[in-house]
């Protein structure tokens, strides 16, 4: 069981909109900043978001980030073939002293 | 470019030991705390391990307290990984990752293509 909890699947058509929730506590998402990862298929993982909403260069727009409380939300407009992904989020637990990951969210182009 | 190769990844019986590594190139290695992270066939990610950018602090998973160390050497911009009394559902994908802060955690920026680790009888 993570700590973090995500759907494990999310779909939507192309161009459409996808939101991914991840739910946390306040010894993790309600202390610290969350960031997003996108895993393709038998790639490694990305960094997407970094400080809850911050894009690194190169990410483009259409992805997005926020968080409100002890829960982080990863949105991803105009939805592309090439976004068919996992997804995961990720924050440190103050009162683990660990780095913590939610389980994932594969993405479905329909 | 910034590059981590990991290596070191085999067939390993339970309850034996193995070491990684993990490479770095093209950045200020001493300069970042660094992580391990696997991920277990069809699985999630999981994260392993930290160390700070000096070695002074590094914090573990509860999974692998006790049997597994993280250690670095900056002389040699590697990152390594002891594992010891290894069970089967320590098998996955290990990747070397780079932490943005140089203390334990703020981000990863940086992943390695990873390293697998299978351990069976």
């Amino acid at each position: 069981q993570s700590v973090l909890t995500q759907p494990p699947s999310v779909s939507a058509a192309p161009g459409q909109k996808v939101t991914i929730s991840c739910s946390g506590s306040g010894s993790n998402i309600g202390k610290n900043y969350v960031s997003w990862y996108q895993q393709l298929p038998g790639t490694a993982p990305k960094l997407l978001i970094y400080d809850n909403n911050k894009r690194p260069s190169g990410i483009p727009d259409r992805f997005s980030g926020s968080k409100s409380g002890t829960s982080a939300t990863l949105g991803i407009t105009g939805l592309q073939t090439g976004d068919e992904a996992d997804y995961y989020c990720g924050t440190w637990d103050s009162s683990l002293s660990a780095a913590v990951f939610g389980g994932g969210t594969k993405v479905t182009v329909l | 470019q910034v590059q981590l190769v990991e290596s070191g990844g085999g067939v390993v019986q339970p309850g034996r030991s193995l070491g990684l590594s993990c490479a770095a190139s093209g950045f200020t290695f001493s300069t970042h705390a660094m992580h391990w992270v696997r991920q277990a066939p069809g699985k999630g990610l999981e994260w392993v391990a930290v160390i700070s950018y000096d070695g002074s602090k590094n914090y573990y998973a509860d999974s692998v307290k006790g049997r597994f160390s993280i250690s670095r050497d900056n002389s040699k911009n590697t990152l390594y990984l002891q594992m010891s009394s290894l069970r089967a559902d320590d098998t996955a994908v290990y990747h070397c990752a780079r932490d943005v802060s140089p203390s334990y955690y703020y981000y990863i920026d940086v992943w390695g293509k990873g390293t697998t680790v299978t351990v069976s009888s």
